[in-house]
């Protein structure tokens, strides 16, 4: 059974950072691109980003490239995003993605 | 960035009847490599999306055939033969031809 689990959510405070996490499993990992995508509280689905197989491209979204960085642990099975300077823009349940499916999502906070 | 143009916003439908949502991009989603990359999640109610449709008339594992994916260039349709109750939901159309990535705006789908 494929399963992709984020944690490292949580409330956070204007201008820090936070790093989520992915485990995925019961799937070839390395054999994979994976991404990350967010959706603000009762809005949309936003794009931010993959990383492909080993690491050596990184595609972002622009408005979220200066402050966001994707990457990962094929050792671990591991997806990660580095999160930094956020803003209560950043508020939203972060998932990741895979070509085999979605995590269930994990939900970050920004307020004072 | 390609703005994906999605309609309806939200659509009412009897159980047992058809549905159909348009999805219109602002450039052509046909990649050089010859694919067209164009798919089509669900998200039910506090759930995460899940692939329904991928390479624009593809069904993704274990999907119902009573979905179908249609389309090319800029415009592609997603139709749900014999809606039933866990069809419920909103519907995104997301391409990833051309980065960066972009999601439609969604269409919910809801009983009449």
């Amino acid at each position: 059974e494929v399963k992709l689990v984020e944690s490292g959510g949580g409330l956070v405070q204007p201008g820090r950072s936070l790093k989520l996490s992915c485990a995925a499993s019961g799937f070839s990992f390395n054999d994979y691109w994976m991404g990350w995508v967010r959706q603000a509280p009762g809005k949309g689905l936003e794009w931010i980003g993959e990383i492909n197989q080993d690491s050596s491209t990184i595609n972002y979204t622009p408005s979220l490239k200066d402050k966001f960085t994707i990457s990962r642990d094929n050792a671990q099975n591991t997806l990660y995003l580095q999160m930094s300077k956020l803003g209560s823009e950043d508020t939203a349940i972060y998932y990741c993605a895979s070509g085999r499916g979605w995590g269930q999502g994990v939900m970050v906070t920004v307020s004072s | 960035d390609v703005v994906m143009t999605q309609t309806p916003v939200s659509l009412s439908v009897s159980l047992g009847n058809q549905a159909s949502i348009s999805c219109r991009s602002s450039q052509s989603l046909l990649h050089s490599d010859g694919n067209t990359y164009l798919s089509w999640y669900l998200q039910k109610p506090g759930q995460s999306p899940q692939l329904l449709i991928y390479l624009a008339s593809n069904r993704f594992s274990g999907v119902s055939n009573r979905f179908s994916g249609s389309g090319s260039g800029t415009d592609f349709t997603l139709k749900i033969s014999r809606v039933e109750p866990e069809d419920l939901g909103v519907y995104y159309c997301f391409q990833h031809t051309h980065l960066p990535y972009t999601f439609g705006a969604g269409t919910k789908l809801e009983l009449k």
